[in-house]
């Protein structure tokens, strides 16, 4: 079965330090991988999408980057953090032609200090 | 640019007392739908999908939704909500062939014992 892993769980950082969160997907190939931002109020903010390798889809435009150097790995990244950037990031795996819903990591909390 | 709108946004209620969360969505192609639902310092959790077949699907803990096409709609239901059901709810649509997945800003239930 698939199975997400995203880490770390908590992260405290400072502003304007720089930032890598990791997904990696296992018991799927060629999935199609988000990142979103969960904050009360706003539900989760689709972030950025990719569908496969090198292939980002952004959806906000922000301080954040995303990158996909792997098929199963999604990074999402920033160079310099702001205040604002605080909040919970989850990652997710969907196969829209699978039949099954969406599969998520268990989050990361990033507080930016 | 898709879109999905959750119309309540806390919505308190009695047990025993039935409950409806409006979501509608802004696409014009075919969709796959989902609710997911969020209890207290819990990740979230499939309540429901639907990606075609019968408008009306059922899923777990007596809830069940209802997509009308020509509203935009997929409502979600459950005639007699019980203490438990104290969560946030959230409605997302997958826009086929569009690999995106994106969530409403959610719904806070709050039953009242």
């Amino acid at each position: 079965s698939q199975t997400i892993h995203q880490w770390p769980a908590t992260l405290v950082q400072p502003v304007g330090s720089p930032l890598s969160l990791e997904c990696t997907v296992e018991g799927t190939s060629n999935p199609n991988l988000y990142w979103y931002r969960q904050a009360a109020g706003r539900g989760l903010q689709l972030l950025f999408y990719s569908v496969g390798i090198g292939q980002i889809s952004s959806e906000v435009p922000q301080n954040l980057s995303a990158s996909r150097p792997q098929d199963r790995q999604f990074i999402l990244s920033s160079k310099k953090l702001l205040l604002s950037d605080s909040g919970f990031y989850l990652c997710a795996w969907f196969a829209e032609d699978r039949g099954t819903e969406a599969f998520f990591g268990q989050g990361t909390r990033l507080t930016v200090v | 640019a898709q879109s999905v709108s959750q119309h309540n946004h806390h919505v308190i209620l009695s047990e025993a007392a039935s409950l409806e969360l409006g979501c509608n969505y802004s696409y014009g192609g075919t969709v796959n739908l989902f609710w997911y639902v969020q209890y207290p310092g819990q990740h979230l959790q499939l309540l429901l999908k639907y990606f075609s077949g019968d408008p009306l699907v059922k899923g777990i803990k007596g809830f069940e939704a209802e997509f009308i096409k020509s509203k935009f709609s997929f409502n979600l239901r459950k005639p007699s909500v019980q203490w438990s059901d104290t969560a946030e709810y959230f409605c997302a649509v997958n826009a086929r062939r569009d690999y995106k997945l994106s969530f409403g800003a959610g719904t806070t239930v709050t039953v009242r014992a």
